[in-house]
């Protein structure tokens, strides 16, 4: 079974410009997670969507935004860049029936804003 | 949310134990302890889950503690692959929830 995909992997940006990010889940997962990660806060959660629709948010200004499909993919967007913004940006699937089960995670998206 | 608390580093020597500590003095009765690890220059990956006994399986074992307000991640035997950023975290069994991984520890295995 392929594992969750990201792309792109890499991606350069200017401040002020917006950015898309895409993620593919494992087949048969209907929940995905967004995270960003930098070296001073960790691992943040952005939101989590399941069966297109936003289920929780973190604590992110409204310029983060994102959606899922009907085939469980997802798109993140980041608008008006800032040079904060630079991270790498992780994407997670997991079923989301039942009880709670372990998330798989994507490589990441690395984000510079320049 | 309840919280976690993690040493930002620790070592060990190759093929020793590692015990990697997470405090959570707020646990809820309906919380999960969950362990996640992040290899360099990848995402993270599950380790272990546990809610009040102790867990094995192949990777690691979960030690809670009786109160629950703290649990330790053992590694019986530290190879140099197990290198990483090690997470702990809090979940519900079910629902939506806001769960941030935070910085983590990250272990160093020295050979």
């Amino acid at each position: 079974k392929a594992g969750v995909t990201q792309t792109p992997r890499y991606l350069i940006k200017t401040r002020g410009q917006q950015v898309t990010l895409s993620c593919s889940p494992i087949s048969g997962h209907r929940s995905v997670s967004w995270y960003q990660q930098t070296p001073g806060q960790g691992l943040q959660f952005l939101f989590e969507y399941f069966s297109e629709t936003q289920r929780n948010k973190g604590n992110f200004p409204g310029r983060f935004s994102g959606r899922q499909f009907s085939n469980s993919r997802s798109e993140m967007n980041v608008s008006t860049l800032e040079l904060g913004d630079s991270a790498l940006y992780l994407c997670a699937s997991r079923t989301a029936s039942g009880n709670y089960n372990e998330q798989f995670f994507g490589p990441g998206t690395r984000l510079t804003v320049l | 949310d309840a919280k976690t608390t993690q040493p930002n580093s620790m070592e060990s020597n190759e093929e020793e134990p590692v015990h990697l500590p997470c405090n959570h003095s707020t646990i809820s009765g309906t919380d999960y302890i969950h362990w996640y690890r992040q290899l360099p220059s990848q995402g993270p990956e599950y380790v272990i889950h546990g809610l009040t006994s102790n867990v094995n399986n192949r990777m690691a074992s979960l030690a809670i503690a009786e109160d629950r307000k703290s649990s330790t991640l053992i590694l019986h035997r530290a190879t140099l692959r197990d290198a990483a950023v090690y997470y702990c975290i809090l979940r519900r069994s079910g629902g939506y929830q806001k769960v941030t991984f935070g910085i983590g520890t990250k272990l160093q295995v020295i050979p």
